[in-house]
């Protein structure tokens, strides 16, 4: 079946713009995680959505992100007035709502702040 | 709050060398463990898993088995091949509330025929 899907693939922006990116998870799966990975680094938590809402967003840096997922399906992360510090790759994950809760990742969107 | 740490790479091996990758954990409560691999140009897979102490997680010849006394999570493989070539992550997710995950930064392995 379709794994999950991140859109676009890459994104270069200038300082100061804002940025959408769009996570499709897979179909049914409830629960849905957005990550920030730097070059060499692992991914880092941002915000993770049970159905609709938010359950955890302590891992947002600051007020310029933002995310959604208003039908429990689709999700949003949102970047406002951008800086070159956000250029990273940006990963979606799903998990089904049965443990042990394992997750699955999309190919990620490649942001770059010029 | 809850961190993995693992050894750091590249480590770089032959082929039909023996893997360890070693990761450590810290982290209130029973976490479920997991390993994760990124192939070049690819997205991050889970490789295998772990929820409780003592469960040995396997898959395509690697194995790992969740030390609750030594808070350990390292990876085996016997005999690794050049398709292993990759950089592979620790990581934990919490019992907690949240239910989110906390990764290792990685540790890149090139295999050489």
């Amino acid at each position: 079946g379709a794994g999950v899907s991140q859109t676009p693939s890459n994104k270069v922006t200038e300082k100061g713009k804002y940025v959408e990116l769009r996570c499709d998870p897979i179909s049914g799966h409830t629960a849905l995680y957005w990550y920030r990975q730097s070059l060499g680094q692992g991914p880092e938590f941002l915000i993770y959505f049970q159905g609709t809402g938010a359950a955890d967003d302590s891992g947002l840096p600051n007020d310029r992100f933002f995310a959604v997922r208003p039908e429990g399906s689709v999700s949003t992360l949102k970047i406002q007035r951008t800086e070159r510090g956000d250029s990273a790759v940006y990963l979606c994950a799903s998990s089904p709502d049965r443990g042990p809760y394992e997750q699955y990742f999309g190919p990620g969107t490649r942001l770059t702040v010029t | 709050g809850n961190s993995v740490t693992q050894m750091e790479g590249p480590v770089t091996l032959s082929e039909e060398a023996f893997l360890t990758i070693n990761c450590t954990y810290t982290a209130t409560g029973y976490p479920s463990l997991f390993w994760y691999v990124q192939y070049p140009g690819e997205g991050l897979q889970l490789l295998l898993k772990a929820t409780k102490a003592d469960d040995k997680g396997s898959n395509k010849g690697f194995e790992a088995t969740y030390r609750k006394e030594t808070t350990s999570f390292h990876l085996e493989k016997g005999s690794v091949q050049v398709s292993d070539s990759a950089v592979y992550f620790c990581a934990l997710r919490s019992d907690n509330y949240g239910q989110n995950f906390v990764f290792g930064p990685g540790t890149r392995l090139s295999v050489l025929p």
